[in-house]
């Protein structure tokens, strides 16, 4: 099992420009996360989805958009990249929060640099 | 709302001494989870160890053990017999039963040979 997949690892973008972070996961969680790490702050929520099909704004999600149209992947979308959105992004899973076991999962991160 | 504090940005130990790293949270529920990540230079978060606020035992993991004083609203962790290994940044988080994490501003532990 891979777990819990990133693509791409790394990015550069110029300002402006658009991109899609994709997040896919085998383990057949019901919830996802997308957050951001930057120095100092720990990491923060963006959105994050509970099912296929839905979607949530989390701590700040302004300039991102995401979709869960398959159970399995969570995409985070940057229309228009600003040199604010610099950071580490990082998805997550976790089971079911209403489950006995409660733990979230996460990816190995996406280095996102915008010029 | 809920919130995560970590004092300490930075701490060290020496190889095979022994470390505590403190976080305390603010929450007015009664029934929610507290966590340690650990994330070592190749960014990958891990899962140190975990406790139900419901359970008064303090959960411990191998050299990893907590100290939860839920009337404080405090959770450190203390690692045993340090290893090279250890060297991280270290998140505490709290989650409620619904379904969002809150973290830490994370703590920076070195390992001193």
């Amino acid at each position: 099992n891979a777990g819990v997949t990133q693509t791409p690892k790394f990015r550069v973008l110029k300002t402006g420009q658009s991109m899609t972070l994709l997040c896919a996961q085998d383990m057949n969680h019901e919830y996802m996360y997308w957050y951001r790490q930057d120095p100092g702050m720990g990491l923060r929520l963006i959105h994050y989805s509970v099912g296929e099909g839905t979607t949530a704004k989390g701590e700040v999600p302004d300039g991102y958009n995401v979709s869960r149209l398959k159970k399995q992947n969570f995409l985070l979308g940057l229309e228009s990249a600003a040199p604010s959105q610099t950071s580490v992004y990082f998805c997550a899973t976790e089971k079911n929060p209403q489950s006995s076991y409660n733990e979230q999962f996460f990816g190995p991160g996406t280095r996102l640099t915008v010029l | 709302a809920q919130t995560v504090t970590q004092s300490q940005p930075e701490m060290s130990v020496q190889e095979a001494e022994t470390v505590t790293l403190s976080c305390t949270y603010d929450t007015s529920e009664s029934d929610y989870y507290l966590f340690w990540y650990k994330q070592p230079p190749s960014r990958q978060m891990i899962l140190v160890i975990r406790q139900e606020a419901y359970k008064q035992q303090n959960a411990t993991e191998n050299r990893f053990s907590v100290n939860f004083q839920k009337a404080a609203k405090s959770f450190s962790l203390k690692i045993s017999d340090s290893q090279l290994g250890d060297a991280a940044m270290y998140f505490c988080a709290f989650s409620n039963t619904g379904n969002q994490f809150y973290f830490g501003t994370g703590t920076s532990l070195t390992v001193i040979p």
